[in-house]
């Protein structure tokens, strides 16, 4: 079957680095997408993946291994703003993992 | 505004009744998904569209659900017979037709089956 996977929860403190795991079976893989979506609002883009290796953006970074089915989401010097639930999607986004939500203390 | 927009916000239905939610893209974008959500959970496919082509439908996706996009803009999804099982938020995205586009979010529709 084809299925993604995130942790349920994850809590990290202001000003820290904190690294979100998506591992993913799928029957076709067109690149692998994450999302943020904060609490009552719709899911926006955050980044693209389709070739091996770290994608660089701003304070948020994203890592796809094809060979291991397996993504990570690296945000830096975390802010209060960055409290939200963080999804993974592949391929072609017809496929979500249920979404990490990544909560952030002072 | 140009961005994706979703009628209504909130549907409030009794058992048993039919509802149709719409929903339209982003007019340069060809494919149009639909999604079911619900409290805790990622976004859970149902349906998409390419133009005006259904291109993939849910496996999990009930005979009681229908979309259509007739001209390749807007689309419908109606639910038939709704059940309390049906209430959800329900997002629609709109993308390019490279796979490697990000999809833009409506606000969904907020459905409660009462």
């Amino acid at each position: 079957g084809q299925n993604i996977d995130q942790p349920t929860e994850m809590t990290a403190t202001e000003g820290a680095i904190v690294q979100i795991n998506c591992t993913y079976q799928t029957s076709g893989f067109n690149g692998l997408f994450w999302y943020q979506q904060h609490a009552g609002e719709a899911p926006t883009f955050l980044s693209y993946n389709v070739l091996d290796g770290l994608e660089e953006k701003g304070r948020f970074s994203s890592f796809l291994s094809r060979s291991k089915g397996y993504s990570y989401l690296l945000l830096k010097e975390l802010q209060m703003k960055d409290s939200a639930s963080y999804l993974c999607a592949a391929p072609d986004q017809l496929i979500w993992g249920a979404g990490t939500k990544l909560i952030i203390k002072p | 505004d140009t961005g994706v927009s979703q009628n209504p916000r909130h549907k409030i239905t009794k058992r048993g009744q039919n509802v149709t939610f719409r929903c339209d893209p982003i007019s340069e974008h060809n494919r149009l998904y639909w999604y079911r959500q619900t409290l805790g959970q990622g976004p859970e496919f149902l349906t998409y569209f390419q133009n005006e082509a259904q291109l993939e439908k849910s496996r999990l996706l009930s005979d009681r659900f229908s979309a259509e996009r007739p001209k390749g803009s807007f689309s419908t999804l109606e639910i038939q017979r709704t059940e309390q099982g049906d209430s959800a938020m329900y997002l629609c995205a709109s993308s390019s037709v490279r796979g490697d586009t990000e999809a833009f979010f409506g606000q969904g529709t907020r459905l409660t089956v009462v």
